[in-house]
This record gives structure tokens, sequence and C-alpha cells, in this order.
């Protein structure tokens, strides 16, 4: 199994460009969720999903939107970057189960916005 | 005020000694976890816990419910232990989401 994997790994971007982020995980996870993790804060949550077809906005929603058509995909996207979201980007899912609450987290993508 | 409070903020110690960083909390919970963070960026989870305590191989996390406050114990710290340290909280309020504290910066010198 590759458990969380993210596209791409790294990626530089101009003022105003929009791009894609993309998650997929393969433990049949119900749960997916999207953070930023920037210098002296702790990781914050931008949206998430608690099942194919649903979202929810988190602590820091502005700027980004977000899509789960498939169960084991959730997508970022940055309509219009501003350099505000450069940023570490990570995802993670976990089981719907109480006691199974464990998050598992991808590798990260690191976007600088020019 | 965060709701997740962690420290210290960085910690440095020698091979061998017994590292504590505390964690303490102010909304009411349903878990708390432990993760780490390798210099490489990856996040793995180390503990999710609810009461009492846990412990996995040189790591031990404690947790006590009535004083808002959990510690994560490093015996016999090594190099490869050198990581960042993240506590998090799920709450009643917040359900499947977590509240991340700031993280711990751990160095282990040889």
């Amino acid at each position: 199994n590759a458990g969380v994997t993210q596209t791409p790994k790294f990626r530089v971007l101009k003022t105003g460009q929009s791009m894609t982020l993309l998650c997929a995980q393969d433990m049949n996870h119900e749960y997916m969720y999207w953070y930023r993790q920037d210098p002296g804060m702790g990781l914050r949550l931008i949206h998430y999903s608690v099942g194919e077809g649903t979202t929810a906005k988190g602590e820091v929603p502005d700027g980004y939107n977000v899509s789960r058509l498939k169960k084991q995909n959730f997508l970022l996207g940055l309509e219009s970057a501003a350099p505000s979201q450069t940023s570490v980007y990570f995802c993670a899912s976990r089981a719907a189960r109480e006691g199974r609450e464990t998050q598992y987290f991808g590798p990260g993508t690191r976007l600088l916005v020019l | 005020k965060n709701e997740v409070e962690q420290s210290p903020q960085n910690l440095t110690a020698q091979e061998g000694e017994f590292i504590t960083i505390n964690c303490s909390y102010s909304v009411g919970i349903s878990a708390l976890h432990w993760l780490q963070q390798h210099p490489g960026g990856g996040i793995v989870s180390l503990f999710m816990l609810s009461s009492g305590k846990k412990k996995h191989g040189r790591l031990i996390a404690t947790i006590n419910i009535q004083e808002k406050h959990s510690s994560l114990h490093i015996t016999a710290s090594h190099p490869r232990d050198s990581a960042v340290y993240i506590c998090a909280v799920s709450s009643e309020a917040s359900g499947s989401r977590l509240t991340f504290g700031e993280g711990t910066q751990l160095t282990v010198n040889p």
C-alpha cells in the first residue's frame, strides 16, 4: 500500500496563477484533510471531507477550494495564487470508526508563490 | 491563548538523556495525539490516547485528563530521535478535526 500520496512535491507559481494539488489514499478512509504548515505556527486545517461528495471549511479556507469526487482522492485548488499562500501543504486521511482516529499524512507539497 | 500549548519550543539533549516534552490544552477532548515530524518533513503518528499511559519502545506518552496535560517521554535518547514533536487534540466540539500545538524541536547530540 502506498498510504497517502501527494502530487506535486514542489511547485513554483507566479501571483495570480492557478493550480490543483492532488491527494490520494489507498486505505479506504472516509475522512480526508488539507493542512498548511508555516514557520512558527502549528498545522492549520484548510478544508476537510467526511465522505465522498462532501467538503467543509476548516480554520483557514479563504483562497482555496476543494473537491472529493472519489473516495480515494481529495483535491485542493488555488484559483488565484498569492504570496501569502507560500507554504508546505499536507494531506491526511483517517478512518471514520471510533477508536480509529489516527491520521495518516502524505509527504507534503512545497509551494512557493512569487 | 492557543487551545494547545507545548513546552519547551526547543530542546537540545545529549545522547542517552531522558527527555520530556509537555502539552497543555484548554478544551474538553476526546483524544490526544502525539506526532513526529522528521527533518525531511514527513509526519507520522506516534500515539493516540484518551487516558492513562501508552508505551512504544523508548517512547512513553501519558495524559492527565483532570489537569488537561500530557507528556511525551523519550528514554535513552538517540540522535535519530531528533525531530519536531507535535501534540494535537480532537475536542468534543471539533469532532473529526484536530487542533495542533506549534511543535517542539528536539535535537539530540551524539
